[in-house]
């Protein structure tokens, strides 16, 4: 079976700090790997994506995830945080089949 | 254009009640998906279909029932509804087959049992 574990359920940051949100999966085959974020009243939209390659992913909007084979982990990040950013981020893995979406992690910036 | 549309957008209805969502895709993709979004925004899939074959069933009451009348559509019945079915539920798609397996969602349906 196949899980996913986020960490931080609700950030509050102050515009232009850093973020980092911790993602764990558990899964015994090749996996894909994806954030999700979902504004305010607004359905899911992709961030970015990663199912081979170089494993540090750049996405949309200036977040860029990296997938550390080792540690089953892929981390979201972005350097400078604006108030627009304020949604819910969902960390995804996929095995066979099915997706497999972790509890998610609200967001809020502060401006 | 819409890639993944879903009516109705809101659904308030009273308790024992038979209800049903619909979800078209036009993304031409082989794979649909039912989604429950609770209060506490947990994400958990349902159903998925493929080529209008169920293919995941999660543990769902069986008063949940899934309807694929082709590969672009995939309708949620509802019977006999009760409070704890209030939540936003969504559809999504995807090309299945294909080992990068991106959903497209969308906009969801929020239901309210009274």
């Amino acid at each position: 079976a196949q899980s996913v574990s986020q960490h931080n359920h609700h950030v509050i940051l102050s515009e232009a700090a850093s973020l980092e949100l911790g993602c764990n999966y558990s899964y015994g085959g090749t996996v894909n790997l994806f954030w999700y974020v979902q504004y305010p009243g607004q359905h899911l939209q992709l961030l970015l994506k990663y199912f081979s390659g170089d494993p540090l992913v750049k996405g949309i909007k200036g977040f860029e995830a990296e997938f550390i084979k080792s540690k089953f982990s892929f981390n979201l990040r972005k350097p400078s945080v604006q108030w627009s950013d304020t949604a819910e981020y969902f960390c995804a893995v996929q095995g066979y089949q099915k997706v497999t979406f972790g509890i998610g992690t609200k967001l809020q910036v502060i401006p | 254009d819409t890639a993944v549309s879903q009516t109705p957008k809101y659904l308030v209805t009273q308790m024992g009640n038979d209800k049903s969502i619909k979800c078209e895709q036009n993304l031409g993709h082989d794979t649909m998906y039912w989604y429950k979004q609770d209060s506490k925004k947990f994400l958990k899939i349902m159903f998925s279909y493929n080529n209008k074959e169920l293919i995941i069933n999660e543990t769902v009451p069986n008063r949940f029932s899934p309807k694929s009348p082709d590969k672009a559509h995939l309708n949620l019945h509802i019977n006999s509804l009760e409070l704890g079915d209030s939540a936003v539920y969504f559809c999504a798609s995807s090309q299945a087959g294909v080992r990068f397996d991106e959903q497209f969602f969308g906009p969801g349906t929020r239901l309210t049992v009274l």
